[in-house]
């Protein structure tokens, strides 16, 4: 069972659009939600998280929205650039996490 | 560079063997996580110790053990190796055993079973 479903699966983007991804879970229980980027060869490096108890967390160009009546949460990458190419993960949890199967983001010039 | 070292970073061995992969968590954190990554299941976790005891377990096989020793490095053994154990094993470490879920993650040791 999938407690963490994201989409899109990938994602081509222009220099300086708006990068979106998008993630719902399951369990209730969750009460932290961290986004993850991955670079080929490297390991998940935290780039924002968001507790339940707020709907937006804005960090330089990287915001997360959280929907808790709709179990709902997503990363919005502003002026989105070709370093921000990478595979971005969106996890849950309370004790240890479960994550998204991740999306991969090209952004192009 | 996250202060996670994973070792060794690439490792080909035969079907029936056995492995250990090995973390050293960051300075001053007590819980470490492993996870497996392979391309058709994301990042699955396999099992938490918090300060030398197991805290959680995931989808890990029985064929898979791991311990936490006192100095707090970890140790994965993959015993009996399938062609299907093929994958990224992710060592994590973050400071407590909940709450405090800012984990980091080292570099990965890349498992080829042949």
């Amino acid at each position: 069972q999938q407690q963490v479903k994201q989409s899109p699966q990938s994602l081509i983007v222009q220099k300086g659009g708006i990068s979106i991804i998008n993630c719902a879970y399951e369990n209730t229980a969750f009460d932290y939600f961290p986004w993850y980027q991955q670079f080929p060869g490297k390991g998940p490096a935290l780039l924002i998280a968001i507790r339940p108890d707020v709907s937006e967390k804005k960090e330089g160009r990287f915001t997360i929205s959280f929907n808790k009546s709709a179990k709902q949460f997503s990363l919005h990458i502003m002026d989105s650039q070709p370093g921000d190419s990478a595979t971005y993960f969106c996890a849950g949890g309370s004790y240890q996490l479960t994550f998204g199967k991740g999306t991969k983001l090209s952004v192009i010039p | 560079d996250s202060g996670v070292t994973q070792t060794p970073k690439h490792l080909i061995t035969a079907t029936g063997q056995r492995v250990t992969l090995r973390c050293s968590p960051r300075s001053g954190d007590l819980s470490v996580y492993w996870y497996q990554q392979s391309l058709d299941q994301g990042l699955q976790f396999l099992i938490q110790y918090y300060n030398g005891e197991e805290r959680a377990k995931g989808n890990i096989l029985e064929r898979f053990s791991a311990q936490q020793f006192p100095d707090l490095h970890s140790e994965l053994n993959l015993s009996s190796l399938e062609l299907g154990d093929s994958a990224l094993y992710f060592c994590a470490s973050s400071v407590g055993p909940q709450g405090a879920l800012e984990a980091f993650f080292g570099q990965g040791t890349r498992l080829t079973v042949v």
